[in-house]
Parts: C-alpha cells; sequence; structure tokens
C-alpha cells in the first residue's frame, strides 16, 4: 500500500539541541499533519498543513509543507525531556484516508 | 481531550474466536475511523464511517467489519480472530463537518491492545 518515506527512524540527542525530521512520497497530498505519540497512548495532533509553502509553528515545534506537496518537515528547537516520544507524519490525499509515516524514536539525554 | 473512549483496552484471545472492539465518541462527530498499529508500519486504516450506516473500507480491511448504528458508537469486530491480528487498534474522529469545520484533523482515542493466542 501506499506509505511516507519518514527518516530518521531513531534520534539521539542532548538536551537543549535542535531536532530535525522529515517525511517524504512520491505522491502528492493536499494535506500534512504532524502526530506525537506517549508509550501507551494515542497518536496526539501537534500540527496541520494545508497549503503548499506554508510554515506552522506551535511552541518550539516548527513544520513546513513542502512545495512540491510530496514532502513535509518538522523542526523541534531547544529539546526538554518531554520531547521524548514517537512522531509520526500523515498525509491525507482526497478524501478521508490518512497514509502514515513509520514514525521517528526521539531519545533525549539529560 | 477529543471524547473519545474505547473498550476493552486490553483483551487477550485465542485463534478463531470472534472479537469485537467498541469506540465511543461523546461530540457527535460524523468521521470515525480504525487504524491498526504495528511495529514497522505505522498506523494503517482498516475502516471508517462517514455517518450512521454509512462504512467504507481502508488499506488494511480483510479479516475485519464495522458497523455503525448510533453515530456515537463505532463497532470493530474481528468474525475470527487470527494471530496476525494482534496489534493495538486505535479509534479516531474527524473534526470535518462538525460544528461548521471544514478541517480534515483526525484525533485518536486511547487504543486497545489485542492479543490473539
Amino acid at each position: 500500500g501506499q506509505q511516507l518515506n519518514q527518516s530518521p527512524q531513531s534520534m539521539f540527542i542532548q538536551e537543549g539541541e535542535d531536532v530535525s525530521m522529515n517525511c517524504t512520497s512520491s505522491s502528492i497530498f493536499n494535506t500534512w499533519l504532524w502526530y506525537k505519540q506517549d508509550p501507551g497512548e494515542g497518536p496526539v495532533l501537534l500540527i496541520a498543513l494545508y497549503k503548499a509553502g506554508e510554515l506552522t509553528s506551535n511552541g518550539r515545534l516548527t513544520a513546513q509543507f513542502g512545495i512540491t506537496r510530496k514532502d513535509s518537515f518538522l523542526n523541534i528547537s531547544a529539546s526538554i525531556p518531554s520531547d521524548v516520544g514517537i512522531y509520526f507524519c500523515a498525509g491525507l490525499k482526497g478524501a478521508q484516508k490518512l497514509v502514515f509515516g513509520q514514525g521517528t524514536r526521539l531519545t533525549i539525554n539529560p | 481531550d477529543a471524547g473519545i473512549t474505547q473498550s476493552p483496552r486490553h483483551k487477550v484471545t485465542e485463534t478463531g474466536t470472534p472479537v469485537t472492539l467498541r469506540c465511543h465518541q461523546t461530540e457527535n462527530h460524523r468521521y470515525m475511523y480504525w487504524y491498526r498499529q504495528d511495529p514497522g508500519h505505522g498506523l494503517r486504516l482498516i475502516h471508517y464511517s462517514y455517518g450512521v450506516k454509512d462504512t467504507d473500507k481502508g488499506e488494511v480491511s480483510d479479516g475485519y467489519s464495522v458497523s455503525r448504528s448510533k453515530t456515537e458508537d463505532f463497532l470493530l469486530t474481528l468474525e475470527s480472530a487470527t494471530s496476525s491480528q494482534t496489534s493495538v487498534y486505535f479509534c479516531a474522529i474527524n473534526h470535518a463537518g462538525t460544528s461548521g469545520s471544514s478541517y480534515n484533523e483526525q484525533f485518536f482515542g486511547p487504543g486497545t491492545r489485542l492479543t490473539v493466542l
């Protein structure tokens, strides 16, 4: 089935560092969503992007909808321990069917 | 909090037995979804509903059926569970079409961990 390629698969960083992750696809999407998932819980929506080239921030998080509509990026500035978790990108094409990336597992060393 | 509850939260069953998972929402959302999450695959859509008695298949619908007889409840049934259906199952809702919202933002429940022995 259709998949998004999310990278990196895992990251090990020091507290205070900035984080970058991205998602690419061979298909065009009209909406990109970024989620964070903590152990034993459901994914939580962080940022939604609706227009190509759009740059949106949510606190220390910034995400961009790629101009080609085939990719998206998420940046986290000045990481803190509670940023630990798995981050997922998701693309929406047409109707109601979201396609998810495989996730980026973020680990932070204090 | 998107007002979504899932039951049961954990279930262990044997191969060949029927299993039904329930998703309940309290905010009258039109769209509801069932996903499964497996290591290395992210979340994959099983079925979704766009209204009472209106459902459609997702990416991995084989072996699953759904029903929605009331707006607030979306049921996922495994008619004869197999070990390959061991997974974490998430229900989600979409705010699109609710209270004038046109945004396709999906919000997830807490999940049900199903183990098929």
